[in-house]
């Protein structure tokens, strides 16, 4: 079992541009979710999804700020025009059961450096 | 609000010595999880130790063990025998009862091992 997969590892983008990450839950796993880390700080949850379905986006930024699980291939968090601000480190973490009690494993996320 | 607190910013110890590394939280719940979680440079988040609140006993894993006090809600993880590879951030984590799933850690704890 490959685990939880982040691509890519990293991403430079400048001022503007679009930003996606990608996340390839657990083989079995249907429950999706994105933390994001900011620079000394600790992970902080943003969304989360299941196939096809965003079921709690309450830590989303309300702007710029989208994702999606469709029913086939990753999940996508999309950044539209970044701003320095969004440099962090986006993690994503999923689970067979929506509770998630033992199997929640966590990607080795993906640092978006905004120049 | 559920919160977590680390108060210790960065921590050191000396190879083959114990370190002990604090965690506090608030939370009105009675019925709650708490997880150590270690992030090596490598950013991968590796699940260490975790402790169910209706449990008294404090969890142990190989030299990981917590003290879990629930009264003064507080949670520490004490290494012993540290080894090099212990080196990393430290993040405690708490999460309401099963049911839910988002995640809520702490700012973190850089621990340093001395040879």
């Amino acid at each position: 079992n490959a685990g939880v997969m982040q691509n890519p590892r990293h991403l430079v983008r400048r001022r503007g541009q679009e930003a996606r990450l990608r996340c390839s839950p657990m083989k079995g796993h249907s429950h999706v979710y994105w933390y994001r880390q900011l620079p000394e700080e600790g992970l902080k949850f943003m969304v989360y999804l299941q196939k096809e379905n965003i079921i709690d986006e309450s830590g989303m930024p309300k702007e710029r700020f989208s994702a999606e699980f469709p029913k086939e291939g990753p999940s996508i968090l999309r950044i539209q025009q970044v701003v320095r601000g969004d440099s962090a480190a986006y993690f994503c973490a999923s689970s067979r059961m929506r509770t998630g009690d033992w199997d929640y494993t966590f990607g080795s996320g993906t640092r978006l450096t905004v120049v | 609000a559920q919160t977590v607190t680390q108060s210790q910013p960065e921590m050191s110890v000396q190879e083959a010595e114990t370190v002990t590394l604090s965690c506090t939280y608030d939370t009105s719940e009675s019925d709650y999880y708490l997880f150590w979680y270690k992030q090596p440079p490598s950013r991968q988040m590796i699940l260490v130790i975790r402790q169910e609140a209706y449990k008294q006993q404090n969890a142990t894993e190989n030299r990981f063990s917590v003290n879990f006090q629930k009264a003064a809600k507080s949670f520490s993880l004490k290494i012993s025998d540290s080894q090099l590879g212990d080196a990393a951030m430290y993040f405690c984590a708490y999460r309401p009862s099963s049911g839910t799933y988002k995640y809520i850690f702490g700012t973190g704890t850089r621990l340093k091992v001395l040879a």
